[in-house]
């Protein structure tokens, strides 16, 4: 299994809702990420996992919050979200391979959320 | 403050012909990689090619080449015999290898023309 899966595929919230985005991964991976990307823009870094431990938050308001039950799964719960916050969310695992030189990232399809 | 910067908003390339694409860098560490992802109008991210910056020889993929010239910090994309599916926006990125973050420059939107 080579792939990271994001769900939902599209989301349409209220400002008053409350809602989660998933993603899994089954690579083995020990760091997962967040990212935030508007069209035509490069996805913006949010949140990184290393080891299942928050270990990068840029700064991201307090109504994103995520969370990393294990090392295959990583949320990101969603309350009290603006307009401005309708974007496409990405979620990403990667692989680190000391012995090869290996290091990338593989991502997923996204979420696609809309918030009126 | 690593940079990445990519000077074509916008390139355009007929069917089967040769295109290549821009991407500049700005970092003081001597130890990093250099991306190239792939992102079509289904919106996921795709690694086109990778490239280690210890290593002189340029990575190829298939179609796709880079011309990585580490001194002018300066790592181009060649996309060979273009084919429709290669329209998509492309994102050069540069990760520091000690770090965990990928910079990406601002895209370049690819179009084939048939």
């Amino acid at each position: 299994d080579t792939e990271v899966t994001q769900t939902p595929k599209h989301l349409v919230m209220g400002m008053t809702n409350k809602k989660s985005l998933k993603c899994e991964q089954h690579m083995g991976h020990r760091a997962m990420y967040w990212y935030k990307q508007k069209a035509k823009k490069p996805p913006e870094l949010m949140f990184v996992y290393s080891y299942e431990k928050l270990s990068i938050n840029e700064s991201v308001p307090s109504r994103f919050s995520p969370e990393c039950p294990n090392s295959s799964l990583l949320n990101l719960h969603l309350h009290a979200l603006q307009p401005e916050d309708s974007a496409l969310y990405l979620c990403a695992s990667r692989l680190m391979s000391g012995t090869s030189g290996v290091d990338e990232q593989f991502f997923g399809p996204g979420t696609r959320l809309t918030v009126l | 403050a690593q940079t990445v910067t990519q000077s074509q908003p916008e390139m355009s390339v007929q069917e089967a012909e040769t295109v290549t694409l821009s991407c500049t860098y700005d970092t003081s560490e001597s130890d990093y990689y250099l991306f190239w992802y792939k992102q079509p109008p289904s919106r996921q991210m795709i690694l086109v090619i990778r490239q280690e910056a210890y290593k002189q020889q340029n990575a190829t993929e298939n179609r796709f080449s880079v011309n990585f010239q580490k001194a002018a910090k300066s790592f181009s994309l060649k996309i060979s015999d273009s084919q429709l599916g290669d329209a998509a926006m492309y994102f050069c990125a540069y990760k520091w290898a000690s770090g965990s973050r990928l910079t990406f420059g601002e895209g370049t939107q690819l179009t084939v023309n048939p």
